[in-house]
C-alpha cells in the first residue's frame, strides 16, 4: 500500500479551524484518499474521502492537492468532540476486498 | 444511521482457553472485516470476509484464528487457544461493497484480556 506522513500530534482551540495535513508522495492514480478518526476508547469511524476533487460532507471538507501528493482534512470549527486521533489512509484495489491500513495517525487536541 | 454491533465489550479469559468475538454487521453489507488494536499501538488489520471465503488475511491471523458468518446476521472471530500477547481491542468492520470509494463501519470493539 502507498504510504502517508502525518505530524504525530495538533493542538488546536475549540471554534476555530483545524487543517490536518497529511503527504502521500507515491499515490498512485486509482487510489482514494480516505480519512477516519477514532475518538478515545471507540473503533475507528469513517469521516470523509476523495480521489481528485475536494470534498465537502457534513463533518469536514478534504482539500486535494492539484498533483494529489498531499490532501488536508479541514474541520470548520472545532469542538471538544473533535478530539481524536485522524488517520489519513490510501484505499487501493487489491482484489475481491480492497483492506484500509491503518498508520500512527494525527493526534488532534482541542483546547476549550 | 445503522451501526456494528459488537458483543461482549469485555471479556476476560484464562490463557489457553477458547473465545468467540461476536459481531452484527450492518444489514444489507456484504464485505466483513477484523481489525485488532493493542493498546498504545495502530489499528491492525486481520481478516476479510465475503461470499462466505476469507478474502485477505495478515500474518496475524494464523492457525489459532478463524472466522465464521455462522447465519445471515453474525459475524464472529475465535481464537482457539488465547495466548497473552491476544489481549488488545478488537474491532469489527462491514461495507456494503469492496470498492477503493467505499467507506468502512466500525463497531466498537470488544477488548479481550487474556489473564
Amino acid at each position: 500500500d502507498a504510504k502517508t506522513t502525518q505530524p504525530n500530534s495538533m493542538e488546536s482551540n475549540e471554534e476555530e479551524p483545524v487543517h490536518l495535513p497529511c503527504n502521500h508522495s507515491t499515490i498512485s492514480g486509482t487510489d482514494y484518499i480516505h480519512w477516519y478518526r477514532q475518538l478515545p476508547s471507540q473503533g475507528p469511524e469513517y469521516v470523509i474521502h476523495g480521489l481528485t476533487s475536494n470534498v465537502n460532507n457534513r463533518m469536514a471538507s478534504l482539500a486535494i492537492a492539484e498533483d494529489r501528493k498531499s490532501s488536508t482534512l479541514i474541520l470548520h470549527r472545532a469542538t471538544l468532540r473533535d478530539a481524536a486521533v485522524y488517520y489519513c489512509i490510501l484505499r487501493a484495489y487489491t482484489g475481491a476486498n480492497s483492506k484500509l491500513t491503518f498508520g500512527k495517525g494525527i493526534t488532534l487536541s482541542v483546547r476549550p | 444511521e445503522p451501526e456494528v454491533t459488537q458483543t461482549p465489550s469485555h471479556q476476560v479469559t484464562q490463557m489457553g482457553q477458547e473465545v468467540i468475538l461476536h459481531c452484527v454487521p450492518i444489514s444489507n453489507h456484504l464485505y466483513f472485516y477484523w481489525y485488532r488494536q493493542i493498546l498504545g499501538q495502530k489499528v491492525e488489520f486481520l481478516v476479510s470476509f465475503y461470499n462466505n471465503e476469507i478474502s485477505e488475511k495478515s500474518e496475524i491471523f494464523d492457525d489459532q484464528f478463524s472466522v465464521e458468518r455462522p447465519d445471515g446476521s453474525n459475524f464472529t472471530l475465535k481464537i482457539r487457544s488465547t495466548k497473552l500477547e491476544d489481549s488488545a481491542m478488537y474491532f469489527c468492520a462491514s461495507s456494503e461493497q469492496a470498492a477503493t470509494n467505499e467507506k468502512l463501519f466500525f463497531g466498537s470493539g470488544t477488548q479481550l484480556s487474556v489473564l
